[in-house]
């Protein structure tokens, strides 16, 4: 099931400096994206997510941005801190299934 | 900040044995829902379950599953016959509608077969 997409399995960025983490998806349906942030032994946290009614959302340090066009998202820490290191995953869903398409993730290190 | 909460965090199994995976879900949410992670692969859907019964279920979730809400507070993921297969991390989530709002998650729970 390749229908949530993260092509790059990790990611390192010095703090203070732009965290950019994208996700492709196929599946034309999904109207609503997420995105959680994993640390080790712990369950996903909610971060952020979109409607696809929208391309834009911001929540302090996080704005996520949605290219439905391109079937794209991206999400955007500014500034990034050590504190960020973790592993993000992206996530959809449709209105007609209750079930969240998780990505691989991208392991984010935020170096000082 | 309300949270979701799994025991136990670890169980090792004997193949063969039933295993009982348990959550508390926040409070006030309606939406219930068992994901598991197979080491080195996604996170992957199971089960939905709202109004106490099963709305949603994947290709995994056979036979060999069930999930339970005993009371107001618990949700359960019952695996009858455990196979080696089954080792991963579950985790519970829940939401309060089942589309347009996030799912929130607990920590887990790591199920070990031997």
């Amino acid at each position: 099931d390749q229908q949530v997409k993260q092509n790059s399995p990790s990611l390192s960025v010095q703090e203070g400096r732009i965290s950019i983490l994208n996700c492709d998806y196929t599946n034309s349906m999904f109207d609503y994206f997420l995105w959680y942030k994993k640390y080790p032994a712990e369950g996903p946290t909610f971060l952020i997510s979109i409607s696809s009614i929208k391309d834009k959302n911001e929540d302090g340090r996080f704005t996520v941005f949605l290219n439905k066009s391109a079937k794209h998202l991206s999400l955007h820490i500014v500034p990034s801190q050590p504190g960020d290191s973790a592993v993000y995953f992206c996530a959809a869903n449709s209105e007609n299934t209750d079930k969240l398409i998780f990505g691989t993730g991208t392991r984010l290190q935020v170096f000082p | 900040e309300p949270e979701v909460t799994q025991t136990p965090s670890h169980q090792v199994t004997q193949m063969g044995q039933e295993v009982i995976l348990r959550c508390v879900p926040i409070s006030n949410h309606l939406y219930f829902y068992w994901y598991r992670q197979i080491l080195g692969q996604k996170v992957e859907f199971l089960v939905s379950f709202y109004n106490n019964e099963i709305s949603e279920k994947s290709e995994i979730f056979d036979d060999q599953f069930s999930v339970e809400r005993p009371d107001g507070s618990n949700f359960t993921l019952k695996i009858r016959s455990t196979k080696l297969e089954d080792s991963a991390m579950y985790f519970c989530a829940s939401s309060g509608q089942n589309f347009n709002q996030p799912q929130h998650f607990g920590d887990g729970t790591r199920l070990s077969i031997l």
